[in-house]
């Protein structure tokens, strides 16, 4: 089956700790994107990749640094520069296509929380 | 004034009731619009795209756009309790939201009663 797979589905984090979460797909798409979703907050755009080893800051990146050295995968690391990490982390991903039916389509999602 | 402002509910219904789910914009470059569904603790899943003005209807769902009120709508026929999610719309100004440019709504949240 063609999807987005996120892993683990929970995260726990220690004090001064730097996790990772992983973000695969298997839709061919040339865009990633990471997202937070706080309660009351919707969903705050981290980072994006259009393309295989090139990547750009988006509202919310401070704290968090990403790689994008397989088209197929978007890993996103929490550092512990980032002061209040607690939240559900969404990876999507886009073709990238010049085209009007062109959207993102999301995993399943990462919950992230402080020990 | 927020880009996207979107009534976070909750919104309770009994089943079978029309629902009605609504979000308004500041931009007016937006020409491309999103509802997504969420369920619980799962990842957002894409229910109806419409570009520029106009009604898109699929199934029980329609989906409207009046660019000259930045007003998007989200109708829901025949509701079900399998409906009970949270609604987010998105949007866009350039193509299908590449680039990091979709501006999401906070959501609301739907609850279908049987």
């Amino acid at each position: 089956d063609g999807g987005i797979t996120q892993s683990p589905k929970y995260l726990f984090r220690k004090e001064g700790q730097n996790v990772t979460l992983s973000c695969e797909q298997n839709l061919n798409h040339d865009a990633m994107y990471w997202y937070r979703q706080d309660p009351g907050q919707g969903l705050r755009l981290i980072y994006y990749s259009q393309i295989v080893n090139d990547f750009q800051k988006g509202d919310i990146a401070e704290g968090y640094s990403v790689s994008r050295e397989k088209k197929e995968s978007f890993p996103l690391t929490v550092t512990s520069a980032q002061k209040n990490p607690t939240a559900f982390y969404l990876c999507a991903s886009s073709s990238g296509a010049v085209s009007h039916q062109e959207t993102q389509y999301f995993g399943p999602g990462t919950r992230l929380l402080v020990l | 004034q927020k880009e996207v402002e979107q009534d976070p509910g909750p919104l309770s219904v009994p089943e079978g009731a029309i629902v009605s789910l609504n979000c308004t914009y500041s931009n007016s470059a937006f020409q491309y619009f999103m509802w997504y569904r969420q369920y619980s603790r799962k990842g957002p899943e894409l229910l109806m795209y419409t570009y520029s003005s106009g009604n898109k209807e699929d199934g029980r769902f329609t989906a409207q756009v009046d660019k000259s009120s930045k007003y998007i709508s989200l109708f829901i026929r025949d509701s079900q309790p399998s409906d009970s999610a949270t609604y987010l719309c998105a949007m866009s100004a350039s193509y299908g939201g590449s680039q990091g440019n979709l501006i999401f709504g906070k959501g609301t949240k739907l609850s279908v009663k049987p």
